[in-house]
């Protein structure tokens, strides 16, 4: 079975510090990956997608990728409370089915 | 520009009963997807549709059912709704595939 798989968390960072939210996937055929962030009782929010190996930032955001360790990783910048939330990762592992991990919480301390 | 929108946003159902949730695309999107959310975990892929067919199916049985319409809107048909139905239900929209997905804000679907 294809799974995407994420520590739940919470992981916990000051304000100011960088947050490493990381993930796996188990599908080698896995060619697009998501982040989504949750804020509990809303709906998922498309931060970043990524395709291709190595970086990709976009403003205080960055995500990675390494295919051959079939890891995906979101990285924030200067954490803000307002960042705490559940954050997806997600993998279209082709066939018009993307899955998701369960999620990691994130909590940003003022 | 207007979002995804889903329809209703909050509904209590009986067991046993049938509901339809619905979902209209951002404009100039295909393809709509449709997940099940129960609290504490990620989203479960259900259905993907586009272009009006089926691209893609979740391990879900045959109580749920869906299709997509000439306009790209979408229903989600579930009968016989047993307790475990119980669910935030997501629908979301892409222009083909899967890239840059979005959301709408979910249907919370309670079972009593």
């Amino acid at each position: 079975q294809k799974e995407v798989e994420q520590n739940s968390g919470p992981l916990s960072v000051p304000e100011g510090a960088i947050a490493s939210l990381n993930c796996t996937y188990s599908d080698r055929g896995s060619q697009s990956f998501f982040w989504y962030r949750q804020y509990s009782g809303k709906s998922p929010e498309l931060i970043m997608f990524i395709y291709s190996n190595g970086d990709k930032e976009d403003g205080r955001f960055t995500a990675q990728l390494n295919k051959a360790s079939q890891y995906v990783s979101l990285l924030i910048r200067d954490s803000q409370p307002s960042d705490s939330a559940t954050y997806l990762c997600a993998a279209d592992t082709g066939g018009f089915k993307t899955i998701f991990g369960a999620g990691t919480r994130l909590f940003v301390k003022a | 520009d207007a979002g995804v929108t889903q329809s209703p946003t909050h509904l209590i159902k009986t067991r046993g009963q049938h509901v339809t949730l619905r979902c209209s695309p951002i404009s100039g999107h295909k393809s709509v997807s449709w997940y099940q959310q129960v609290l504490g975990q990620g989203p479960q892929f259900i259905f993907q549709y586009y272009e009006k067919e089926e691209r893609g199916r979740g391990n879900f049985p045959d109580r749920f059912s869906a299709r997509q319409f000439p306009n790209y809107s979408s229903e989600l048909n579930v009968n016989a709704l047993l307790l475990g139905d119980s669910a935030l239900y997501l629908c979301a929209s892409s222009w083909g595939g899967w890239t840059e997905a979005f959301f709408g804000q979910g249907t919370r679907l309670t079972v009593v």
